[in-house]
């Protein structure tokens, strides 16, 4: 079965203020997704990362794909209210259009 | 205009109810997909249509029955209903199924609560 841990689960820090959350597995997905998900919605896709080593830049938020295919993170830069919300790792299994889910981390920004 | 909307966006129901719960995209995509998320906020995949084939059924209890009758909606329909089966439930679309990078459009929501 193929899992993905994501750590930590819970991450509550000031404004203005680095952090990083990780997404990790044993197994070498195809490809790597990050969602953020805001209380009463359903998870906003922000980034799709395919090939082993690729980062990615959305304004403040950089995401890795690990060499192997079997990781992820993502990094945020001076964090703002804004950034408030559940943030989920998923990753591409098999041809069926699967997507597995990690557990999610909440993240709680304060002024 | 909404692309993957579901309905209700609540419900409140007795155990051993019947209940439906119906999802339509209009992005003209060809999978459609059902998740449930716990009250840990785990997403785990129920169900997948693909031009109204089943592609993925996952180990759901068969009390649970997804209808798509074309490949704009897919219902899901809730039979004897359980106190575990309260949770969050997600209608989910994408352009079609990719081994490589298939994307989600979720829409907000149904919250199912069994009393």
């Amino acid at each position: 079965t193929q899992l993905l841990e994501q750590s930590p689960q819970f991450l509550s820090i000031q404004e203005g203020e680095n952090l990083t959350v990780y997404c990790n597995s044993s197994s070498v997905f195809s490809s790597l997704q990050w969602y953020r998900q805001e209380p009463g919605e359903g998870p906003v896709l922000l980034v799709t990362v395919v090939t082993g080593g690729e980062v990615k830049k959305l304004k403040r938020l950089t995401f890795q794909f690990g060499d192997a295919r079997k990781d992820s993170s993502l990094h945020i830069t001076a964090a703002q209210t804004g950034d408030t919300g559940l943030y989920l790792c998923a990753g591409n299994s098999g041809n069926t259009g699967k997507l597995i889910f990690g557990q999610g981390t909440t993240l709680q920004v304060k002024p | 205009d909404t692309a993957v909307s579901q309905t209700p966006k609540y419900l409140v129901t007795q155990m051993g109810n019947d209940k439906s719960i119906k999802c339509e995209q209009n992005l003209g995509h060809d999978t459609m997909y059902w998740y449930k998320q716990d009250s840990k906020k785990f997403l785990k995949i129920m169900f997948s249509y693909n031009n109204k084939e089943l592609i993925i059924n996952e180990t759901v209890p068969n009390r649970f029955s997804p209808k798509s009758p074309d490949k704009a909606h897919l219902n899901l329909h809730i039979n004897s209903l359980e106190l575990g089966d309260s949770a969050v439930y997600f209608c989910a679309s994408s352009q079609a199924i990719s081994s490589g990078a298939n994307v989600l459009t979720f829409g907000a929501g149904s919250r199912l609560t069994v009393l």
